[in-house]
């Protein structure tokens, strides 16, 4: 079954610089969610979007910004990188939102040098 | 906003041996998932159990809604069942999870 897909899968960044992350919802999904996970921590729900249009918004820093497109497939863009965004970023994606079952991908590992 | 508190925060066991972890959460969710965080850092889905039993193999999950709680039983572990344990309640239309802070859990042989 095809599963949610995540690119690059590995990233580094110097400080001050951007990056993008992209994420591909499981085929007919149309709900998708971003988390961060630090270094040993639980992850942190960033943002969600439901339909092309933003759902719910968590602890996401003002550098941050993300979409989703009319192919359902999401990007979230990371600009003036600091240390501390070198995380484990996850995508998932649901059929539908509120209390459907989320399918999370492989994850982005960010390092920020 | 809802709170997930997990228990134990480690477990140490050995091969065959069976446990139960066990979730609380502050607030009637919508959703409640566990998963499994592997050595690489992928999250893979155990349960999707917002509420009575499932069985998948030697896991099975049991979440009491009214109660507020939820519990995943390992029975007979293997090495390869080692890593972190994360359960995760939803409950708000937006569908957002908060996790709770995970089980690590290591299967000696």
């Amino acid at each position: 079954a095809a599963g949610v897909i995540q690119s690059p899968r590995h990233l580094i960044k110097e400080k001050r610089e951007t990056a993008t992350l992209k994420c591909y919802p499981i085929p007919r999904h149309d709900t998708v969610y971003w988390y961060q996970q630090g270094p040993g921590q639980d992850p942190q729900f960033l943002i969600s979007f439901y339909e092309k249009m933003q759902s719910d918004k968590g602890s996401i820093p003002d550098r941050f910004s993300a979409q989703q497109f009319s192919d359902y497939h999401s990007e979230l863009n990371m600009s003036s990188l600091e240390l501390g965004d070198s995380a484990l970023y996850f995508c998932a994606s649901s059929l539908g939102r509120g209390g459907y079952e989320q399918y999370f991908g492989p994850g982005t590992r960010l390092t920020v040098t | 906003g809802i709170q997930v508190e997990q228990s134990p925060p480690d477990l140490i066991l050995q091969e065959g041996a069976n446990s139960t972890l066990r979730c609380n959460f502050s607030d009637s969710v919508n959703n409640l998932q566990w998963f499994h965080q592997n050595p690489w850092g992928q999250l893979i889905n155990l349960f999707y159990i917002p509420s009575g039993t499932k069985q998948n193999g030697r896991l099975s999950a049991t979440t009491v809604a009214t109660e507020r709680y939820s519990l995943l039983y390992i029975s007979s572990s293997q090495t390869t069942d080692s890593g972190v344990y994360f359960c995760a309640g939803g409950y708000n239309q937006g569908g957002k999870l908060i996790f709770g802070q995970g089980t690590e859990l290591s299967v000696k042989p």
